[in-house]
């Protein structure tokens, strides 16, 4: 069982565009949601996070949303531009399971110029 | 943040051998994590190595095949014994300061077994 689910694949969107990438998750535990970047040959880097006392955290162009009750979250990339393409992956951790990361599959977005 | 390095940054080797990753801190941690990323696809958490402990593994991966030590604070190395060619991954160690919640990456170690 997938305990964090990213419905999409793959998600293609224009420059300028805002990327809307979703996730969900099962373990009511989670308390912790990072989102990562990875680009081709590297390793993941933080790209932002939020806990789940939040509904919603915005560090510039990028926001997440999050629904506790529905066990959804979303990263919203405003004015998306080509090197925002990438691999995004949506995370969850819980202090009480050891901080420990589970990462969904992961969404290759591809912003076109 | 914490920057972490990962040596060696790729390695090639025969079926059977054992090889050694090391991680490097440029500061102490509490946790250490190591996963594999198989090409393509997500990050699987295969171990856990805290500050004076054990490490501690996930399902599907043992002590055996992946022995892991964490000799200090800013330090730790995955072997992969009996090296088979479907271990050939992507091997990354990540780290957590205490109190925090977020893990930081290092750059990966391209593992390639023929």
């Amino acid at each position: 069982q997938q305990q964090v689910r990213q419905s999409s694949q793959s998600l293609t969107v224009w420059e300028g565009e805002t990327a809307i990438l979703n996730c969900s998750y099962e373990n009511s535990a989670f308390d912790y949601f990072p989102w990562y970047q990875q680009f081709p040959g590297e390793g993941p880097a933080l790209l932002i996070a939020i806990r789940s006392v939040s509904d919603k955290k915005e560090d510039g162009r990028f926001t997440i949303f999050f629904n506790k009750r529905e066990k959804n979250l979303s990263l919203h990339i405003k004015d998306s531009q080509p090197g925002d393409s990438a691999t995004y992956f949506c995370a969850a951790s819980a202090r009480a399971g050891g901080y420990k990361v589970v990462f969904g599959s992961g969404t290759r977005l591809l912003v076109s110029p | 943040s914490v920057l972490l390095y990962q040596k060696p940054n790729r390695d090639i080797c025969q079926s059977g051998t054992s090889l050694k990753i090391q991680c490097v801190a440029d500061s102490q941690v509490v946790s250490m994590f190591w996963y594999q990323q198989f090409q393509e696809q997500s990050l699987m958490l295969m171990a856990t190595a805290n500050e004076g402990s054990e490490a501690t593994y996930e399902s599907g991966f043992t002590k055996d095949k992946f022995p892991i030590s964490r000799p200090n604070l800013t330090f730790s190395t995955l072997t992969v014994n009996n090296a088979r060619p479907g271990d050939s991954s992507i091997y990354f160690c990540s780290s957590r300061r205490g109190g925090q919640d977020t893990q930081y990456f290092g750059p990966g170690t391209r593992l390639l077994v023929l």
